[in-house]
């Protein structure tokens, strides 16, 4: 079974600068998607970036990007020029070729400091 | 965006009765929707998966007499929570894509508050 992991339950950053959230996962699954959804306090669950296993290049949105390692099973999402909108919590989440089915990490709260 | 829409954001009910909690798409259709539990500062636990016309599909552990879900159209699907009990207080989020396929993106309600009381 495949399984997500979010190693920081809490970061903070300064309003302006970078911040890189990490995220492992663990399959056997040679395709499949990956997500960043971020989930302010009003609960909605947003998409803010997804990354296909096939492809190597690493997504990027504006001001959020990916780092995506498939041989190491890293997925780390990075938020340049924070902003105090992007104060929430972020969840990485797997979808499987085999049941399409979204598997989601235990979240990283998100503070950013004024 | 596509826009899921879920009723009511918030319910209280007193111990022993049903409720009901809707999930729409608005502008699109949704062959396939997803039900997620959500404890507080916790994951998203996925509770089923229903496709239209069909019966759900509940993952283990998730007692379906208990959690009845119904997709009989492509833009909605309910979830009901039959003889609710305080432990059944959660919050529950749908989700709603136009298929399964791996490419295919999911979009999210806003989610549903209850309270179980």
């Amino acid at each position: 079974a495949q399984t997500v992991t979010q190693s920081q339950p809490e970061m903070s950053v300064q309003e302006a600068e970078t911040v890189t959230l990490s995220c492992t996962y663990d399959t056997s699954e040679s395709d499949y998607y990956l997500f960043w959804y971020k989930q302010p306090p009003s609960r909605q669950m947003i998409l803010v970036i997804r990354q296909e296993a096939y492809k190597q290049q690493n997504a990027t949105e504006n001001r959020f990007s990916v780092n995506f390692q498939k041989a190491a099973k890293s997925f780390s999402l990075k938020i340049s020029d924070s902003q105090l909108g992007d104060a929430a919590m972020y969840f990485c989440a797997y979808k499987s070729s085999g049941t399409y089915k979204y598997i989601f990490g235990t979240g990283t709260r998100l503070k950013v400091l004024a | 965006g596509a826009v899921v829409s879920q009723h009511p954001s918030w319910v209280i009910c007193k111990s022993g009765t049903s409720v009901k909690i809707e999930c729409r798409s608005l502008d699109f259709q949704a062959t396939t929707m997803f039900w997620y539990r959500q404890f507080p500062k916790q994951s998203l636990m996925l509770m089923a998966t229903s496709n239209e016309g069909s019966k759900a599909t509940y993952e283990q552990g998730v007692e379906k007499d208990k959690f009845l879900i119904n997709h009989a159209s492509l833009t909605l699907s309910t979830l009901t929570v039959t003889s609710a009990h305080p432990e059944d207080s959660s919050f529950y989020i749908c989700s709603a894509s136009t298929g399964t396929g791996l490419g295919t993106e999911a979009f999210f309600g806003q989610g549903t508050r209850l309270t179980v009381v």
